[in-house]
């Protein structure tokens, strides 16, 4: 079965601090989907990066980069020199390409509070 | 251009109730998908719909039901509500799904906050 397991609840930072969002994901297919979303106070789930199966190049994006390890099947998040704007609740989802349709597999997120 | 729009933003509702939440997908997007967010957890899958057609389900009761009209909007109902109803609902649209993989990337709107009491 599909299971994405993010084990931090809550993370708490201060400004500037470098911050990693750990996401571990369960799935029997050999093809299938990563995802990162953001969802500020507002609900609205903003797109951060999407990953394939067969692409395990880590990714930088800005302050954002990604490290994903199908060893571990670990695709964890890492937000460099954060800053308050990035509080938000951080979801990690998965889908498998081979399902009709196009639904994800979410974690329960992680809160990230991100002090000045 | 416009984003994806979902109305209402907030509503309350009494057990039993029926409710219809309505979502305008981007322009230009065929697929529409809704998810069930309850405090404090993520998402859940409950429909997509592509060109008219159900898609995809989730594990949610007959009592959930969706459509999608020729404009490719949707609506989401729910009737003989019940109090672990309450949740945000989250409304997505994507390009339709391509040859190789029926997973891009969707677009959400704010949803649309039901409270049942």
């Amino acid at each position: 079965a599909q299971k994405v397991t993010q084990a931090q609840t809550e993370i708490s930072v201060v400004e500037k601090e470098d911050v990693t969002l750990d996401c571990v994901y369960e799935t029997r297919d050999t093809t299938y989907y990563l995802f990162w979303y953001k969802q500020p106070p507002s609900g609205e789930l903003v797109f951060l990066i999407r990953r394939n199966s067969f692409d395990e190049q880590n990714e930088i994006s800005g302050r954002y980069s990604w490290n994903f390890q199908k060893s571990t099947s670990s695709f964890n998040f890492t937000i460099t020199a954060s800053q308050v704007v990035d509080s938000a609740v951080y979801f990690c989802a998965l889908s498998e390409a081979r399902q009709a349709g196009t639904a994800l597999i979410f974690g329960k997120g992680t809160t990230l509070s991100v002090s000045s | 251009d416009a984003g994806v729009t979902q109305s209402p933003t907030h509503l309350i509702k009494t057990r039993g109730q029926h409710v219809t939440l309505r979502c305008s997908p981007i322009s230009g997007h065929k697929s529409v998908s809704w998810y069930q967010q309850v405090l404090g957890q993520g998402p859940q899958f409950i429909f997509q719909y592509y060109e008219k057609e159900e898609r995809g389900r989730g594990n949610f009761p007959d009592r959930f039901s969706a459509r999608q009209f020729p404009n490719y909007s949707s609506e989401l109902n729910v009737n003989a509500l019940l109090l672990g109803d309450s949740a945000l609902y989250l409304c997505a649209s994507s390009l339709p799904p391509n040859l190789y993989s029926n997973t891009g990337e969707l677009f959400f709107g704010e949803g649309s906050r039901l409270t049942v009491l």
